[in-house]
């Protein structure tokens, strides 16, 4: 267990509509990552916070928005759903942001859009 | 541009034998390497990093890698493989942030 909790697990939508999900990090860890498994892709960094502020974008989409709380905790909405948004989505935590820092990552939420 | 490649997209190995996974990388400045695993529907597991110092990095599970600045290389190594080391592994490059850049991936499979 890393300590990082997502949820759902699972979720099942249909096109154009819009999800939000959610990641708790490790006590203390003040980054949150976001990444996205699909198999043409691969592994896919989106976005990271730290503290409550963006820290970097990679490869997001504009349909794609995240947000991190004052409790640290830390949503990604997806709206416009399409059938290539399908993928599994991992949250990671670290203490800081420095490169050298090992990120934990939760079990992921696999979404499944039909 | 950062990148990673891993070349082996699939290798299978019998149990008890050794393991050599590629990585190779491209990035400017100093690079922090790491080496994670997945098992079917878990989430990534860091095996070892390597940031500075000894080149040669020991990991969980008996795995170690050894960082080779003039080859560009990170490759994983095990000296004698395990029917439970069946899994994806992930070679990773870390950017200035902290933001990890993934190979592609190389699933191990474990012949008995």
């Amino acid at each position: 267990d890393s300590g990082v909790t997502q949820t759902p697990k699972h979720l099942i939508t249909a096109t154009g509509q819009r999800v939000t999900l959610r990641c708790s990090p490790r006590s203390g860890d003040l980054s949150v990552y976001w990444y996205q498994q699909s198999l043409d892709q691969g592994l896919q960094f989106l976005i990271q916070y730290y503290n409550g502020e963006e820290r970097a974008k990679g490869n997001i989409l504009e349909r794609f928005s995240a947000q991190q709380f004052p409790d640290l905790h830390s949503e990604l909405n997806l709206s416009s759903l399409e059938l290539g948004d399908s993928a599994l989505y991992f949250c990671a935590s670290s203490p800081d942001s420095n490169p050298w820092e090992t990120q934990y990552f939760g079990p992921g939420t696999r979404l499944l859009v039909l | 541009a950062q990148s990673v490649t891993q070349p082996d997209i699939h290798i299978t190995v019998s149990e008890g034998a050794s393991l050599e996974l590629r990585c190779n990388y491209s990035y400017g400045a100093t690079p922090y390497l790491f080496w994670y695993v997945q098992s079917p529907g878990q989430g990534l597991q860091l095996l070892l990093k390597y940031f500075s110092g000894d080149t040669l990095v020991q990991g969980i599970k008996g795995f170690e890698a050894e960082f080779k600045r003039s080859q560009s290389s990170f490759n994983l190594r095990k000296p004698s493989v395990h029917w439970s080391d069946a899994a994806e592994y992930f070679c990773a490059v870390s950017g200035n942030t902290g933001k990890l850049i993934f190979g592609q991936g190389t699933t191990l499979q474990v012949k008995p």
